[in-house]
C-alpha cells in the first residue's frame, strides 16, 4: 500500500528555521517525483514544487523560489521541505504528494496527511 | 505561469447533477486532475487524464476537456460530495498549477 506520512503540528517563532517530513512507503521512492502544496488558512490549494527523489532535480513554482528548499535522504524514503527564516505568512497546512506522469497525464495521486506549520510571536 | 480559474461556489441538489468548470491556456496543451477537499482532510484525485477514475472514487464522477475549459461532472450528487474541488494542470514552464476551487454545496 502506498503511503506518504508527514511529520507532525509545528509551532515557531517568526525568524525560525523548520524542516518538515514525508515518508514514503509502499513503492519506489526513488522513481517518482514529490509534489509539496501550501494551503493557507481558509484559502485554496497552491503548488510550491516538486524534487525527484532518485537525482533530488527541482522545480520551484516562482511563488516560492527563494523561499523554501527542497531536499530528500533516499536512505530512509524521506523527503523534506525547509524553511530558513519562517514568516507569520507562512502560517499553513502543507501537504506533499506523489506525482505520476503517463500519457499526456501528470496528477498526484498519493498524498501526505498534511503538516500544520503555525508561526506566531 | 499559467492561471486556472474556476467559479468560487455552485450548488446543487441531492441526486442532481452539477458540472464544475475550469479554464486556462495550458488545458489546451495537457490533461488536467480534479482533486476533493473536504474540511480537515487532504486532497484526494478524483479524475485525471482524459476521464480516469482512480480505484474507490464512485463513477458519479466524470471529465472532459474542450479547448481551454475542463469540467467535472457530479452526476446524481451525494451529501458526502459537498467539498471543495480543484483542478490542476501542468504548464509549458513545467509548473503545476491550481485552479482557484469551487466550493460545492449539495441542499
Amino acid at each position: 500500500e502506498v503511503q506518504l506520512v508527514q511529520s507532525g503540528a509545528e509551532v515557531k517563532k517568526p525568524g525560525e528555521s523548520l524542516k518538515i517530513s514525508c515518508k514514503g512507503s509502499g513503492y519506489s521512492f526513488t522513481s517518482y517525483w514529490i509534489g509539496w502544496v501550501r494551503q493557507m488558512p481558509g484559502k485554496g490549494l497552491e503548488w510550491m514544487g516538486i524534487i525527484y527523489p532518485g537525482d533530488s532535480d527541482t522545480t520551484y513554482s516562482p511563488s516560492f523560489q527563494g523561499h523554501v528548499t527542497f531536499s530528500v535522504d533516499k536512505s530512509i524514503s524521506t523527503a523534506y521541505l525547509q524553511w530558513s527564516t519562517l514568516k507569520a505568512s507562512d502560517t499553513a497546512m502543507y501537504y506533499c504528494a506523489r506525482l505520476r506522469i503517463g500519457s499526456g497525464s501528470y496528477y498526484f495521486d498519493y498524498w501526505g496527511q498534511g503538516t500544520l506549520v503555525t508561526v506566531s510571536s | 505561469s499559467s492561471e486556472l480559474t474556476q467559479d468560487p461556489a455552485v450548488s446543487v441538489a441531492l441526486g442532481q447533477t452539477v458540472r464544475i468548470t475550469c479554464q486556462g491556456d495550458s488545458l489546451r496543451t495537457y490533461y488536467p486532475s480534479w482533486y476533493q477537499v473536504k474540511p480537515g482532510q487532504a486532497p484526494v484525485l478524483v479524475i485525471y487524464g482524459q476521464n480516469n477514475r482512480p480505484s474507490g472514487i464512485p463513477d458519479r464522477f466524470s471529465g472532459s476537456t474542450s479547448g481551454n475549459t475542463t469540467s467535472l461532472t457530479i452526476t446524481g450528487a451525494q451529501a458526502e460530495d459537498e467539498a471543495d474541488y480543484y483542478c490542476n494542470s501542468r504548464d509549458s514552464n513545467g509548473n503545476y498549477v491550481f485552479g482557484t476551487g469551487t466550493k460545492v454545496t449539495v441542499l
